[in-house]
């Protein structure tokens, strides 16, 4: 059975606090994404990786980064926490996206952060 | 850009048939639909790629009208167990997956 995991379902963290999120994915998948999901605007992409050591920006980086040293692990880091950034996290991954071909991604459960 | 889901809200009875559609301003070559029960993680329904290909397992079925930049997912003879915000996450040339604002659908027996 496929699998996504994040280190924690709920997070409560102070303004200017750096907040480490980890995903996991044991599909061997090239493709990984990190999304904030809020109400009423969906599942908005942070940033996503491709590769080891590779990114790019989604629709929604700012005062967020990244980093994939592993292939199985993807991180979603917050320099300095805001309460703006409070919302649901959700990692997802997918087989490698070539030209013409697209996958179904795999969620995780995500992670409720809140900034106090 | 996002594209746009109607209806935003859904309620039905066990046993109703719902429509909800997907829209988009730009040329697609791909249509994702998921669903999320509450507290949980979206899970892949299907993708449609263009060639107005019609999908379906079980009573959920899907449409894709390229022309159009369309696409409706079908629920019908909907089950208590069909509960959960549909997303629809679309995919262009030029656009990775966008995902919908979802459309929340509530069955009651």
């Amino acid at each position: 059975d496929v699998k996504v995991t994040q280190s924690s379902r709920y997070l409560v963290k102070r303004t200017g606090e750096k907040v480490f999120l980890e995903c996991v994915q044991d599909m061997d998948h090239e493709n990984m994404f990190w999304y904030r999901q809020d109400p009423g605007l969906g599942l908005r992409l942070i940033y996503f990786s491709y590769d080891v050591k590779m990114k790019e920006k989604g629709d929604i980086p700012e005062g967020y980064s990244v980093s994939r040293e592993k292939k199985e692990r993807f991180s979603l880091i917050l320099e300095s926490a805001s309460t703006n950034q409070t919302s649901m996290y959700l990692c997802a991954s997918s087989l490698f996206l070539r030209q013409g071909a697209t996958y179904e991604q795999y969620f995780g459960p995500g992670t409720r952060l809140t900034v106090t | 850009q996002q594209p746009v889901q109607s209806p935003q809200a859904v309620i039905l009875r066990e046993g109703e048939d719902a429509v909800i559609n997907c829209s988009s301003s730009k040329a697609l070559y791909s249509v994702h639909w998921y669903r999320q029960k509450h507290g949980e993680a979206p899970v892949f329904l299907m993708i449609l790629l263009k060639g107005g290909e019609q999908k379906g397992h079980d009573k959920i079925s899907a449409s894709f009208n390229e022309k159009k930049q369309q696409s409706s997912l079908y629920l019908t003879a909907s089950q208590l167990s069909y509960s959960g915000t549909y997303f629809c996450g679309t995919e262009s040339n030029t656009d990775k997956l966008i995902f919908g604002t979802g459309t929340r659908l509530q069955v009651f027996p």
